[in-house]
């Protein structure tokens, strides 16, 4: 069975301090693992996926095999990046399997 | 681009009544998901179709919910009859065998609640 795991809620951080929102996996093949955002009043959104080893809107995410985490970061928040942060494992059976969310509040 | 559209956006019942969902995806995606979403939780897979066909229907509880794409176009979800517990969001996505298997556009979700 695949499981991805946000442990954190609620994130609230102060604009330009950095970011590190978490995700951990249990997945016993190789995983495909993404990010996926949700801003206020609008649809769920990719945001990022560890094949690409891309920055997106300056959001990383290293996929981690050893520790089974994929951890999104960002070195200075701004107020536009307070979103619903899902982490997603594409996996068994074609299957994309979603944490519960990380709520990131960022305050000015 | 409209994008993947849901209809209704919001809708509210009476238990044990009937209520649809009706989703069509962005044109040319092959792939369909009906996902279900409770409240402060991530989304869960209900079913995906390929075109017309339903390869992964396991989640679905197929005593009271149903899901047809008839054209391997748009889908329609019902649920019937309704029960308190299934107030949550449903939540439609496609995606195209040309991107990466993750990599799914999502609607903007129906808001069901049951009273």
């Amino acid at each position: 069975a695949q499981r991805v795991t946000q442990p954190e809620k609620l994130l609230s951080v102060f604009k330009g301090a950095p970011v590190e929102l978490k995700c951990n996996y249990s997945y016993s093949g190789s995983p495909e693992l993404f990010w996926y955002v949700q801003y206020s009043r609008q649809r769920l959104q990719l945001l990022l996926r560890h094949i690409s080893r891309e920055s997106i809107k300056g959001f990383t995410a290293d996929l981690n095999k050893g520790e089974t985490s994929f951890h999104l970061k960002k070195p200075f928040a701004q107020e536009e990046d307070s979103a619903m942060y899902y982490c997603a494992l594409y996996g068994a059976g074609n299957m994309l399997t979603f944490g519960g969310g990380t709520r990131l509040m960022v305050k000015p | 681009e409209a994008g993947v559209v849901q209809s209704p956006r919001y809708k509210i019942i009476e238990k044990k009544q009937p209520v649809a969902f009706w989703c069509n995806p962005i044109s040319g995606h092959n792939t369909l998901y009906w996902y279900l979403q409770n409240l402060g939780q991530g989304p869960e897979l209900l079913i995906r179709y390929e075109n017309e066909e339903a390869v992964d229907d396991s989640q679905l509880p197929k005593d009271r919910f149903s899901a047809e794409r008839l054209k391997g176009v748009d889908s329609t979800l019902k649920i019937q009859p309704a029960e308190l517990g299934d107030s949550a969001v449903y939540l439609c996505a496609s995606s195209s065998s040309g991107l990466a298997g993750g990599e799914q556009f999502f609607g903007p979700g129906t808001r069901l609640t049951v009273l």
